[in-house]
């Protein structure tokens, strides 16, 4: 199994600040990653896909990077809205989750 | 327009048979490249991938869960059907329903049920 592991677990931050979380992968998955972002009582929302590639509607704050076993997310100025918790996602080899970064308000 | 609805129990018993109802529109399951997935996470907890089904009914699960998941599809009622066996309480868990596209590009999962919470106690 491909275990994906995300740091941090946790996040405080301001409204305006640029934040990177980081995935990283057990086994070279190349770029089949991809970010979610979920709030309180919602299902998760797709961010990016292909580990780089920017879902429709998402606002373009949001970026990926990486490739092999390293992966970013990084939100360049971040708003209001944006405080939640955040899942890569592996899909190289069936589909696994990493543990979250919550993003809380500093 | 995609939408997916998780239905079924609330409450099962341990050692109980619980069987989830994904009932979808705006896509079918006959179609090439097209799956759906059920994904669960327990409170407070990240989320699992429990079984992805395909149009051509080629069934991947968990490994971790493979002997307690069955999945299957209804093409003509637009529904997927997931049953685990010998439920625990660490099971407990909001179970979601997913749509996947395996085209190019492959978005994973893409658009999502609401979720629904079922409780394992007794």
């Amino acid at each position: 199994d491909i275990q994906m592991t995300q740091s941090p677990s946790t996040l405080s931050a301001s409204v305006g600040d640029r934040v990177t979380i980081t995935c990283r992968a057990s086994q070279s998955i190349s770029t089949w990653l991809a970010w979610y972002q979920q709030k309180p009582g919602k299902a998760p929302k797709l961010l990016i896909y292909k580990a780089s590639s920017l879902e429709s509607g998402v606002p373009s704050r949001f970026s990926g990077s990486g490739s092999g076993t390293e992966f970013t997310l990084t939100i360049s100025s971040l708003q209001p809205d944006d405080f939640a918790t955040y899942y890569c996602q592996q899909f190289h080899s069936y589909l696994t989750f990493g543990g979250g970064t919550k993003v809380e308000i500093k | 327009q995609i939408t997916l609805k998780e239905s079924g129990p609330t409450l099962v018993k341990p050692t109980q048979t619980l069987t989830l109802t994904c009932t979808f529109s705006g896509f079918s399951l006959s179609t090439s490249g097209v799956g759906v997935g059920w994904i669960r996470q327990p409170p407070g907890k990240t989320l699992e991938c429990l079984a992805v089904i395909y149009w051509n009914d080629d069934k991947r699960y968990s490994p971790s869960l493979k002997s307690r998941l069955t999945i299957t599809k209804d093409t003509s009622k637009n529904q997927v059907v997931l049953t685990m066996t010998n439920m625990d309480p660490v099971d407990t868990a909001t179970y979601y329903c997913a749509h996947r596209l395996i085209a190019s590009p492959d978005r994973s999962f893409d658009y999502w049920g609401q979720g629904t919470l079922v409780t394992v106690s007794s």
